[in-house]
């Protein structure tokens, strides 16, 4: 079955300080990878995505995710956090052409001064 | 842009009550979903449209009805809800056949 795990549900990190969200999938195939984050209350906003070509995306909100085939993963990383980073992060995956995304179960961050 | 709208922000209603929540892009995007998120829980999949045709129907309760009228408007209709039907609800929306999604900011519906 395909699957989506994200294996932090909490971290803190304070601001300044360095990110990294792990995503690890199970599909069949190369999946399409997203990354989305949520405020309290809000709507998904996409970070970035992935679907084939150089395995290092950048995103918006200075963020970027590796592709990692050997791995299955596709981590999220910011080098240096600002407290409005503090949100909900969804790590989701796709098959081309098939409109079923399976989300993870997040991750929320929180940022500390 | 890449917008998607949804109105209203916030729903209370009774048990007995119907109404409508309602979803609009203008990004010429010919998929549209329905999505069902509670507290600290990833959005679940409701119902998804292609080209105005209803093709997933995640075994949602007749209760939640979707209605798309035209390729920009997403409508879902609600009747007999029970509480536990509170959340958030989600529209999104994606070119049709590819798997990026638009989320809207989403309907905090309380079902009293």
């Amino acid at each position: 079955a395909q699957s989506v795990t994200q294996p932090d549900i909490h971290i803190t990190v304070s601001e300044g300080a360095s990110l990294e969200l792990r995503c690890n999938y199970s599909y069949g195939a190369t999946p399409y990878l997203f990354w989305y984050v949520q405020s309290p209350g809000q709507g998904l906003q996409l970070l970035l995505k992935y679907f084939s070509g150089d395995t290092l995306v950048q995103g918006i909100k200075g963020f970027e995710a590796e592709f990692k085939r050997s791995q299955s993963s596709f981590n999220l990383r910011k080098p240096s956090v600002h407290w409005s980073d503090a949100a909900e992060y969804f790590c989701a995956a796709g098959s081309g052409g098939y409109q079923k995304v399976t989300f993870g179960i997040g991750t929320k961050l929180q940022v500390i001064p | 842009d890449t917008e998607v709208t949804q109105t209203p922000k916030h729903l209370v209603m009774g048990m007995t009550n119907k109404k409508s929540l309602k979803c609009e892009q203008h990004m010429g995007h010919r998929a549209m979903y329905w999505y069902k998120q509670k507290a600290k829980k990833p959005p679940e999949l409701m119902f998804v449209y292609s080209y105005e045709k209803l093709s997933i129907n995640e075994s949602v309760p007749s209760r939640f009805s979707p209605e798309c009228p035209n390729s920009s408007l997403l409508n879902l209709h609600l009747h007999a809800l029970q509480p536990e039907d509170s959340a958030l609800y989600l529209c999104a929306s994606s070119q049709a056949g590819a798997d990026t999604q638009y989320f809207g900011p989403g309907t905090r519906l309380t079902v009293l």
